[in-house]
């Protein structure tokens, strides 16, 4: 079946450092592909997300490149702060409608 | 405000006593579906609909219960609670029939069954 794997947490850097979180995925035909964050004691939101191969989803800073060739959507920011802490997922919609989730990624940013 | 509103936030309860979360979107949205979500294992889909009085089994739908006779409301009933599930449960909407919706989360219902 179509699953998401990302890299597993926590992931500790220091504020202005260069963040990559990596997700994969498999998937038939083209599903859309999204990352969520979830700030402590919230809900997930919507980040950012890409719809078909080589878009670019962007958001506050943060970027994903949907690489069809390689079932990638990594997740990358240039300049991370303490308040980018989060819990990140990644995720895809399906041909069936269907959203999977990736376990999430833990982040946290020192000051 | 667009949003899904999930009741209660919080909520200990006993083994065996049947109790009611309730989920409401604003959004206009025929998808929703229910997840929890526990440590190590990210979020499970629980239950989902994808409109009124449409409703299908998730991955986890063992011990529960879900209706949707109204377009903007789709609660999550337990029967019976027991420890296991014991959980941070979510419920989100989005528009259907299309691949490039997210979902609008609402903001969690922490549950303890003792």
């Amino acid at each position: 079946g179509d699953s998401v794997t990302q890299m597993e947490g926590p992931v500790t850097l220091s504020e202005e450092a260069f963040l990559t979180i990596n997700c994969t995925y498999t998937a038939t035909g083209y599903p859309s592909l999204f990352w969520y964050v979830q700030y402590p004691g919230e809900g997930l939101q919507l980040l950012l997300k890409a719809t078909k191969a080589d878009d670019k989803g962007s958001n506050k800073g943060f970027e994903a490149t949907y690489r069809k060739e390689t079932t990638s959507f990594h997740l990358e920011k240039g300049s991370v702060q303490v308040s980018d802490s989060a819990v990140y997922f990644c995720a895809l919609r399906n041909r069936d409608d269907k959203i999977i989730f990736g376990k999430g990624t833990r982040l946290h940013i020192l000051p | 405000e667009a949003q899904v509103t999930q009741n209660p936030r919080y909520l200990i309860t006993v083994t065996g006593k049947k109790l009611t979360v309730t989920c409401s979107q604003n959004m206009n949205h025929e998808y929703m579906s229910w997840y929890r979500q526990d440590p190590g294992l990210g979020l499970r889909q629980i239950y989902y609909s994808m409109n009124v009085e449409v409703t299908d089994k998730g991955d986890v739908p063992e011990g529960y219960k879900v209706s949707r006779k109204e377009k903007r409301n789709f609660p999550l009933i337990l029967e019976s609670p027991s420890p296991n599930q014991t959980s941070l449960y979510f419920c989100a909407s989005s528009f259907a029939g299309g691949v490039w919706y997210g979902y609008t989360f609402g903001s969690g219902t922490r549950l303890t069954v003792v």
